[in-house]
């Protein structure tokens, strides 16, 4: 137990649909963190949130959308995806953007069909 | 630009043997330096990190790494493996800015 939440675990969507990844971070920590894990592929920066607001967007395509109405809460919506978004989807968290050791969920898998 | 290299791919090591993963960093300063290991279907945990002071730290499972400014290299060990130790290892740097980049990872497999 990490003290970062990720739902849901695992998710299948066709590439029409739209879903919602959701994490949730109980360590009192001000800054969030989207990652993209995929095979054979080193850990990517998707998107940054600090104090709620976005900080970084790592030339991420617009069908990935983050939101953070909260320094707790962090969601990324997923719209008309590709085959190729499938992945692990790592939430992380930490007390400040600079410098600090990142706490990471456990993932959400997603498959694109 | 940081870049993070983890030269070995997969290792196979027997239990109850030593380890020792490899990584190697590319940045000017001292670097914030880190080891985080992914079991299958998990997110990453953090097993230790390098901020500043003693060069040899410590951390969880029994894990140990050395930072060595001279050769740019933050080495994982741990001196018997477990079965349970089976995982992919992440080594990973964050530099002045807050961005953290991480090696392509390591498989270890461990046989009984």
């Amino acid at each position: 137990e990490t003290g970062v939440t990720q739902t849901p675990r695992h998710l299948v969507m066709g590439m029409t649909n739209k879903k919602s990844l959701k994490c949730e971070q109980h360590l009192g920590h001000n800054a969030m963190y989207w990652y993209k894990q995929s095979a054979k592929k080193p850990l990517e920066l998707m998107f940054v949130y600090n104090f709620k607001e976005q900080t970084e967007n790592n030339s991420v395509p617009s069908r990935f959308s983050p939101e953070c109405p909260n320094s707790s809460h962090l969601f990324l919506h997923l719209h008309t995806l590709q085959p190729e978004d499938s992945a692990l989807y790592l939430c992380a968290s930490s007390p400040e953007i600079s410098g600090n050791t990142i706490y990471f969920g456990e993932g959400s898998w997603l498959t694109v069909v | 630009a940081q870049s993070v290299t983890q030269p070995d791919i997969h290792i196979t090591v027997s239990e109850g043997a030593s380890l020792e993963l490899r990584c190697n960093y590319s940045y000017g300063a001292t670097p914030y330096l880190f080891w985080y290991v992914q079991s299958p279907g998990q997110g990453l945990q953090l097993l230790l990190k390098y901020f500043s002071g003693d060069t040899l730290v410590q951390g969880i499972k029994g894990f140990e790494a050395e930072f060595k400014r001279s050769q740019s290299s933050f080495n994982l060990r741990k001196p018997s493996v477990h079965w349970s130790d089976a995982a992919e290892y992440f080594c990973a740097v964050v530099d002045n800015d807050y961005k953290l980049s991480f090696g392509a990872g390591t498989t270890v497999t461990v046989r009984a």
